[in-house]
């Protein structure tokens, strides 16, 4: 079975403090993602990597920066850790490979962060 | 550029009726569109996808889903809502240049009382 773990369900933080989210898939999968998911606006993109050490930025990246230095480890980091960044961080995974690809992103079960 | 509307944020049905979650989109491109279930503390899981060929899409547990071009619409249905399909539901449209970048929908959350 296809598998996204992502490595804390629950984070409380301080305003100010570095945050880092780490996403494991163990499906080789090319492409890599990183969702934020606030009540009423849905899932937003914050990141996106298509290989190692590749990433481009989203629709909201500000904030935040990403590291891809292996294929199947996709990180996202806040730097200074803010109350707004307060939310559910998904991670999601799907191949690159033409052919390979039906569109499908394969899901973690997400990172709740409370930034205090 | 692509967008999704969903209409209704919550939607509420009695145990054994129709559940019909709506999804509109607007796409300058061909879409490819996608159905997505979150349940409680869990990831999203897909339940269903479009992608040109048959227009009428059955997915998982029952569900269904019409692409209705003229209509811009892929509304969801299932012809008996079950308790356990209380959850929340997701409306994704492909976007332009970018075949695995979703653009989602708001949400709608199915609530299902005896």
């Amino acid at each position: 079975d296809v598998k996204v773990t992502q490595s804390s369900r629950y984070l409380v933080k301080r305003t100010g403090e570095k945050v880092f989210l780490e996403c494991v898939q163990d499906m080789d999968h090319e492409n890599m993602f990183w969702y934020r998911q606030d009540p009423g606006l849905g899932l937003r993109l914050i990141y996106f990597s298509y290989d190692v050490k590749m990433k481009e930025k989203g629709d909201i990246p500000e904030g935040y920066s990403v590291s891809r230095e292996k294929k199947e480890r996709f990180s996202l980091i806040l730097e200074s850790a803010s109350t707004n960044q307060t939310s559910m961080y998904l991670c999601a995974s799907t191949p690159g490979r033409a052919g390979a690809n039906t569109g499908e992103l394969f899901f973690g079960e997400g990172s709740r962060l409370t930034v205090l | 550029a692509q967008s999704v509307t969903q209409l209704g944020s919550h939607v509420s049905v009695s145990e054994g009726a129709l559940v019909l979650l709506r999804c509109n989109y607007s796409s300058s491109v061909p879409p490819y569109l996608f159905w997505y279930v979150q349940y409680p503390n869990q990831g999203l899981q897909l339940l269903l996808k479009y992608t040109s060929a048959a227009t009428l899409v059955k997915g998982i547990n029952g569900f269904e889903a019409e692409f209705k071009k003229s209509e811009t619409s892929f509304h969801l249905t299932k012809p008996s809502a079950h308790m356990s399909d209380a959850a929340e539901y997701f409306c994704a449209v492909t976007r332009s240049g970018g075949y695995n970048k979703l653009i989602f929908g708001a949400g709608t959350r199915l609530a299902v009382h005896p």
